[in-house]
C-alpha cells in the first residue's frame, strides 16, 4: 500500500517564477492537507482541500493556490516567489479528517529553493 | 500560535525510557491531543492520540493528566531510531489543520 507521494523531490527556482507541486494521497484517503516547513520550524498550515473544495486556509497570501482532482491527488500553486518561500512543502492525507480523531499522513516532502 | 508548550531539546540514553511533556493550559474540554514525530530529513509521522484517558500503542504511551492542562508522552526503551523531534498538538475547536510548534528534539545515546 503506497503511502503518501510528492513531486519533485527537489526544486530550484529563481524569484518571481512559478511552481507547481504534486501530491497523490496515501490508498482510500480523500482529504489533502498543506504544509510548509521553514528550517527549523515546525511545519505550518498552508490549506486543506476536501471533495475538491478548500475547506480550510492558512496564514498565507493569495499567491499560494491549491487544487484537488477528483482522484483526490492535489496540487499546490506558488506565484511570484519570493526568497522567503524557500522551505521544505509537505502534504498530508486523511480520510474525511473530523475534528478531534482524523490521523494525517505526511509525504517525504518536496525542498523548495528560491534563488 | 501553537497553545502548546514543550522543552526545546532532551536527552536519553539508549534503551532507557523517555517521558516528554508538553503544556496545554488552555485546553477546552473537547480538544484532543496529538502526538507526531519528525525524524531527519522525513516527513512528521503520527504517534498517538488522546482524549482524557491514558493511551497505548506499539509506538508509545500518552499520559494525560486529570486536569488536561499537561500530558506526557513516554517511550517505553528509546531506541537510536526515536531520535527526531516530537510535536504535541491540541485540535483548535472547528479547525482541521493541525498547528505545529517548534516541538522537542529527542537525542538518543549509545
Amino acid at each position: 500500500d503506497a503511502g503518501v507521494t510528492q513531486s519533485p523531490t527537489h526544486l530550484i527556482k529563481t524569484r518571481g517564477q512559478q511552481v507547481t507541486l504534486r501530491c497523490s494521497p496515501k490508498s482510500g484517503h480523500d482529504t489533502v492537507s498543506w504544509y510548509q516547513q521553514a528550517l527549523g520550524q515546525g511545519p505550518q498550515f498552508i490549506f486543506q482541500y476536501y471533495e475538491e473544495e478548500e475547506r480550510q486556509r492558512g496564514n498565507f497570501p493569495d499567491r499560494f493556490s491549491g487544487h484537488q482532482f477528483p482522484n483526490y491527488s492535489s496540487e499546490l500553486n506558488v506565484n511570484a516567489l519570493l526568497l522567503g518561500d524557500s522551505a521544505l512543502y509537505l502534504c498530508a492525507s486523511s480520510l474525511e479528517v473530523r475534528w478531534g480523531t482524523d490521523t494525517q499522513y505526511f509525504g517525504p516532502g518536496t525542498r523548495l529553493t528560491v534563488l | 500560535d501553537a497553545k502548546t508548550t514543550q522543552p526545546n531539546s532532551m536527552e536519553s540514553n539508549e534503551e532507557e525510557p523517555v517521558h516528554l511533556p508538553c503544556n496545554h493550559s488552555t485546553i477546552s474540554g473537547t480538544d484532543y491531543i496529538h502526538w507526531y514525530r519528525q525524524l531527519p530529513s522525513q516527513g512528521p509521522e503520527y504517534v498517538i492520540h488522546g482524549l482524557t484517558s491514558n493511551v497505548n500503542n506499539r509506538m508509545a504511551s500518552l499520559a494525560i493528566a486529570e486536569d488536561r492542562k499537561s500530558s506526557t508522552l513516554i517511550l517505553h526503551r528509546a531506541t537510536l531510531r526515536d531520535a527526531a523531534v516530537y510535536y504535541c498538538i491540541r485540535d483548535g475547536a472547528g479547525s482541521y489543520q493541525l498547528t505545529f510548534g517548534k516541538g522537542t528534539k529527542l537525542s538518543v545515546i549509545p
